[in-house]
């Protein structure tokens, strides 16, 4: 079956570093999808890789290894704004998305 | 641009009763998705369209049906609702295969 896996909570301090990881198997890979769910809201794009390596964008860095199944998202200097939903999903090979549960990070002062 | 509406905000609905959920972008986008969101479960895909006039199931279809009568709009139909039903519905389009998903605001919608 098609499973994806990622932490269900977690804490961290505002102006902290927090890494958010998540690791997959599938029928076929087509890239992986980092979204960010505020409460109450819908989830927002914010990475995609589909080659091996580190995407880096502003505070945020993606990072994937395809022969792991694992992929992780970076946050730096983190904010109070960024206590959020962290979805990770993968573009399996009929190109639909297959989600993980999700991350609930939560920004401590 | 408005991107994906979907209406309405919220619902509360009574067992039995027909319901559809109306979902329009104005991207121009040629796949569209519903998708419901229950806590700890993530999201799931309940049907898409990758193109006008045509339709697929995704993993949890039951009890649900839409159409796609041109690229716009893609509603969502619960025949007789159930309290299983209550959830969040979401609404997404992209444009190609590898593209990105864009989401509506969703739908919250309670079943007693």
């Amino acid at each position: 079956g098609q499973n994806i896996d990622q932490p269900t909570e977690m804490t961290a301090t505002e102006g902290a570093i927090v890494q958010i990881n998540c690791t997959y198997q599938t029928s076929g890979f087509n890239g992986l999808f980092w979204y960010q769910q505020h409460a109450g809201e819908a989830p927002t794009f914010l990475s995609y890789n589909v080659l091996d390596g580190l995407e880096e964008k502003g505070r945020f860095s993606s990072f994937l290894s395809r022969s792991k199944g694992y992929s992780y998202l970076l946050l730096k200097e983190l904010q109070m704004k960024d206590s959020a939903s962290y979805l990770c999903a993968v573009t399996d090979s009929n190109y639909q998305l297959i989600w993980g549960a999700g991350t609930k990070l939560i920004i401590k002062p | 641009i408005a991107g994906i509406t979907q209406a309405p905000t919220s619902q509360i609905l009574a067992a039995g009763r027909r319901m559809t959920l109306r979902c329009t972008q104005d991207m121009r986008h040629n796949a569209m998705y519903w998708y419901r969101q229950d806590l700890g479960l993530g999201l799931r895909l309940i049907h898409y369209s990758n193109t006008a006039g045509t339709t697929g199931k995704g993993e949890v279809p039951d009890g649900y049906s839409v159409s796609r009568a041109n690229t716009d709009d893609f509603p969502l139909t619960l025949a007789s609702a159930v309290p299983s039903q209550t959830s969040v519905y979401f609404c997404a389009s992209k444009a190609g295969e590898t593209d990105t998903q864009y989401f509506g605001p969703g739908t919250r919608l309670t079943v007693l």
